[in-house]
């Protein structure tokens, strides 16, 4: 089944806990992308990839990080949570990205991260 | 700056009528609009879409209408069913600086009720 899988699914920590949030699609997509959603604002881009060791920022990149070794992979990282970084997050994947128009792209199911 | 918006943040239909959800959007270089479709614990799926040179594009019971002069899109769906339930949103494509940019609105909860 094509699908993206994020991992965990829910996760509570605190405040300057180093944590990694995992991104995998088994459709061979070159393009990955992060998003955060929060109330009021809609999904937000954080960091995208146009392919393998090929990453650039969206529009909230600030106190992420990310790396795309693999094609299938693309783990977030969050190196000193803050509680502003509370919010559900969601990976996604699409062939082409962007540049094309038709190119729609594909979720994970989220994963909601809360920092006390 | 929020450069697509949806101002209804919820919506409630009656199952068998018209739903209509609307979106607005500030940038005329935005060229191509998706709406994707949410269930709870579940990703955006991706529903219909429709580039800047056409007004309409058609899916089964879903529709969607693109008014360029007003920078407005709208979302029919005809007619409602249950399993339409879900929030919605709106996102628009467009070239800024060099970069393909998808902007998403802040979504609208559809609720149709038997």
């Amino acid at each position: 089944e094509a699908q993206v899988t994020q991992n965990p699914r829910y996760l509570i920590t605190v405040t300057g806990k180093k944590l990694t949030v995992t991104c995998s699609q088994n459709m061979n997509h070159e393009y990955m992308s992060w998003y955060r959603q929060d109330p009021g604002l809609g999904l937000r881009q954080i960091y995208y990839s146009m392919n393998v060791e090929v990453t650039d920022k969206g529009d909230v990149p600030e106190g992420y990080k990310v790396s795309r070794k693999e094609k299938r992979n693309f783990p977030l990282i969050l190196e000193s949570p803050s509680p502003n970084q509370t919010s559900l997050y969601f990976c996604a994947s699409s062939f082409l990205g962007l540049a094309s128009s038709t190119d729609t792209q594909y979720f994970g199911p989220g994963t909601r991260l809360t920092v006390l | 700056d929020q450069q697509v918006k949806q101002n209804s943040p919820s919506l409630s239909v009656q199952e068998g009528r018209i739903s209509i959800l609307n979106c607005d959007y500030t940038n005329s270089m935005f060229d191509y609009f998706l709406w994707y479709k949410k269930y709870p614990a579940e990703g955006p799926t991706f529903l219909i879409s429709i580039s800047s040179i056409k007004d309409k594009n058609e899916d089964g019971r879903f529709t969607v209408f693109l008014n360029k002069s007003a920078k407005h899109l709208s979302l029919h769906i005809v007619p409602s069913q249950p399993g339409d339930s879900a929030v919605y949103f709106c996102a628009a494509k467009g070239l800024f600086q060099g970069a393909q940019k998808l902007v998403f609105g802040q979504g609208t909860r559809l609720t149709i009720n038997p």
